[in-house]
């Protein structure tokens, strides 16, 4: 079973340009959370979407947003970027309900720069 | 309160050796405890997780130790080996809050010296 797919791995971007990162969640799993995580901040929550609804979302301003499609994908995109952006973006999934319901698996992540 | 707070920030263990990594949370709602092991350029993976209605559970040399009253849970690693030198992040979910967000801990980088 493939696991959670992160892409692009790896990004630079100018300050001001926008970015968009997608996730392809393990097959079955109708949760997908976005987090960013920083040396100084730790693993941030950013949002969750399931059934393509928003069900949660962090503390972030509104540069940051996302999607989730028909088939569970998702996208999340920053806006007008800013040098503290700069961030491993961690996509991660889980299949909502039963046994393993609570189980939450991450992808390797996205690596953006902002210069 | 929906912190978690975690120590120590690093530590340094020999081979064979004990690693003992705490937490302490406040929210009383959480009920889904995961602790999460990462590797350098990796994304965390999932190591072995614990609900409050037990006080400790155990995968082969990982255990964690759930204290309900006091709001703290540990991962114990025994015989600690080099490559288990990783960071560890233990989080927390409140499942009744109807969604997938991770509380996480800062973080502890573990050195296992040969």
């Amino acid at each position: 079973k493939a696991g959670v797919t992160q892409t692009p791995r790896y990004l630079i971007k100018t300050r001001g340009q926008q970015v968009t990162l997608s996730c392809s969640p393990i097959s079955g799993h109708r949760s997908v959370s976005w987090y960013q995580q920083t040396p100084g901040q730790g693993l941030q929550f950013l949002f969750e979407y399931f059934s393509e609804t928003q069900r949660n979302k962090g503390n972030f301003p509104g540069r940051f947003s996302g999607r989730q499609f028909s088939n569970s994908r998702s996208e999340m995109n920053v806006s007008t970027l800013e040098l503290g952006d700069s961030a491993l973006y961690l996509c991660a999934s889980s299949p909502d309900g039963g046994a393993y319901g609570n189980t939450i698996y991450f992808g390797e992540g996205s690596w953006l720069t902002v210069v | 309160q929906q912190q978690v707070k975690q120590s120590p920030q690093s530590l340094i263990v020999q081979k064979g050796g004990i690693s003992i990594i705490n937490c302490a949370y406040e929210n009383t709602a959480f009920d889904y405890f995961p602790w999460y092991q990462q590797f350098p350029g990796k994304g965390p993976a999932l190591l072995i997780a614990i609900r409050p209605d037990v006080s400790e559970k155990k995968e082969g040399r990982f255990t964690i130790s759930f204290n309900k009253s006091a709001k703290q849970f540990s991962l114990h690693i025994m015989d600690s080996q080099p490559g288990d030198s990783a960071t560890y992040f233990c989080a927390a979910r409140d499942s009744g809050a109807g969604s997938y967000q991770l509380t996480f801990g800062k973080g502890t980088k573990l050195s296992v010296i040969p």
